[in-house]
């Protein structure tokens, strides 16, 4: 049973069209939830973590909201730089993160 | 502030060989972590260390895959015998805690021919 979601598993933009990757979980005693993104040939790098529902958090053109269920990364007025993979990762307790299998984001010129 | 660093980036090696790999956590970094990330998937955790205690370890095959994190700072993973499944990027990652956000390092990528 998985426990992360994600969707759509690609995404192609054009510059400048906003859009949302979706995050959905089923974890019992979420500790946090946490967004990364992936570059080709990369490790994860660290974006957000969000630690309960209503909870908002904006980094440059990402923001990232949490609900009980799920959460969205909004992407707004995108460039091809955040051309990347996002992962979504829950933690529960002190334990290890649960990854999703990614969103791939393109955004072309 | 240096990141995580991991040796070596690419490995190539024959079914049934060994293979060793290896972890330079952010310094001050209590916890550390092994995933796997297969092409197409998101990270799979191997094993959490926290300072050279074993935390988690439910998802190591332990048949061959063993890890150890000496003096609470570096760590080895390895695996012996390889098989063709294990092919996939080996990631290490650490966190001050826990319960804090994990930074990762650039992976070694192992081929099993």
């Amino acid at each position: 049973e998985d426990q992360v979601t994600q969707s759509p598993e690609a995404l192609r933009l054009q510059e400048g069209e906003s859009s949302s990757l979706n995050c959905s979980y089923t974890v019992s005693g979420l500790r946090g939830l946490f967004w990364y993104r992936q570059d080709p040939g990369k490790g994860p790098e660290f974006l957000f973590t969000l630690y309960s529902a209503g909870e908002e958090k904006e980094k440059e053109r990402l923001k990232a909201t949490l609900t009980k269920k799920e959460s969205f990364l909004h992407i707004t007025a995108p460039k091809p730089e955040d051309s990347a993979t996002y992962l979504c990762a829950v933690q529960e307790g002190a334990d290890g993160l649960t990854f999703g299998k990614g969103t791939h984001l393109i955004i072309q010129p | 502030e240096a990141g995580v660093a991991q040796s070596p980036r690419y490995k190539i090696i024959e079914k049934r060989q060994s293979v060793a790999f290896w972890c330079n956590p952010i310094s001050g970094h209590a916890t550390l972590y092994w995933y796997q990330q297969i092409l197409g998937q998101g990270p799979k955790l191997l094993i959490q260390f926290q300072n050279n205690g074993v935390v988690d370890d439910s998802q190591l095959p332990k048949d061959r895959f063993s890890a150890e994190r000496l003096k609470g700072v570096d760590s080895t993973l390895k695996i012996q015998p390889a098989k063709l499944e294990d092919s996939a990027v080996y990631l290490c990652a650490s966190s001050l805690a826990g319960n804090t956000e994990a930074f990762f390092g650039q992976g070694t990528r192992l081929t099993v021919v």
